[in-house]
């Protein structure tokens, strides 16, 4: 059962600019992920939020969570070519067992 | 530290044919799962394990079989491929579902 979707499907931008993606997702959570994925490549851990947490910082990526809207955003600032991937975003599942990924933003950053 | 190994990275298979996919870890993680990624549908879960000897299903189990004899191994097994199969498989283990988890690079997957 899909708990994530992110937004927008595809997003491409110029080197140097923001990317914001977002995730929303339906039922209450302890903690949100977001991954990269680049091309034909396993996918790599980028930051978890809890739940208790409203922002957190990584380098160039700030993801935010607003449990009451039940949505997320992660900001990639100063966007470079290597920042070309998709991205997903990872909540629980019903049971609190697993985690459910949702389809990806793909993003593609221009040089 | 290799991390997570699957192998193979390619594999085609004939309708009806068996195989088993392996994925071995080397971080003494107790959280091991399987997932296949299908265009425009995110990954979706197939099998998991929280231990040795302990597996579950996942969302889409149907036509897979797993055990978890060590800490360290989770193959999975097609017991006779369909066309449907045909998708990108990823092994990922972890501490637990709410700890990152870590990916290995996929096994590619075509059922003719």
């Amino acid at each position: 059962s899909q708990q994530g979707e992110e937004d927008p499907q595809a997003l491409s931008i110029q080197e140097g600019e923001n990317a914001t993606m977002n995730c929303s997702y339906k039922t209450s959570i302890n903690n949100l992920q977001w991954y990269r994925q680049n091309s034909g490549r396993g996918l790599v851990h980028l930051i978890l939020i809890r739940s208790n947490e409203r922002e957190k910082h990584s380098g160039r990526l700030r993801v935010t969570l607003d449990t009451s809207k039940k949505s997320s955003s992660l900001l990639i600032t100063a966007s470079r070519a290597a920042d070309t991937a998709s991205y997903f975003c990872a909540t629980e599942d019903n049971y609190g067992q697993n985690f459910v990924f949702g389809p990806g933003t793909r993003l593609s950053v221009l040089p | 530290n290799a991390g997570v190994t699957q192998t193979p990275k390619f594999q085609v298979l004939k309708t009806g044919q068996s195989m088993t996919l392996q994925c071995a870890q080397d971080m003494n993680h107790e959280y091991m799962s399987w997932y296949r990624q299908d265009p425009g549908m995110g990954l979706r879960l197939i099998h998991y394990s929280v231990g040795a000897g302990i597996t579950d299903q996942g969302e889409v189990p149907n036509g897979y079989n797993v055990s978890r004899s060590t800490t360290e191994d989770f193959p999975l097994r097609l017991l006779s491929a369909a066309p449907s199969q045909t998708s990108v498989y990823f092994c990922a283990s972890g501490r637990g579902w709410n700890t990152e988890a870590f990916f290995g690079q996929g096994t590619r997957l075509t059922v003719v």
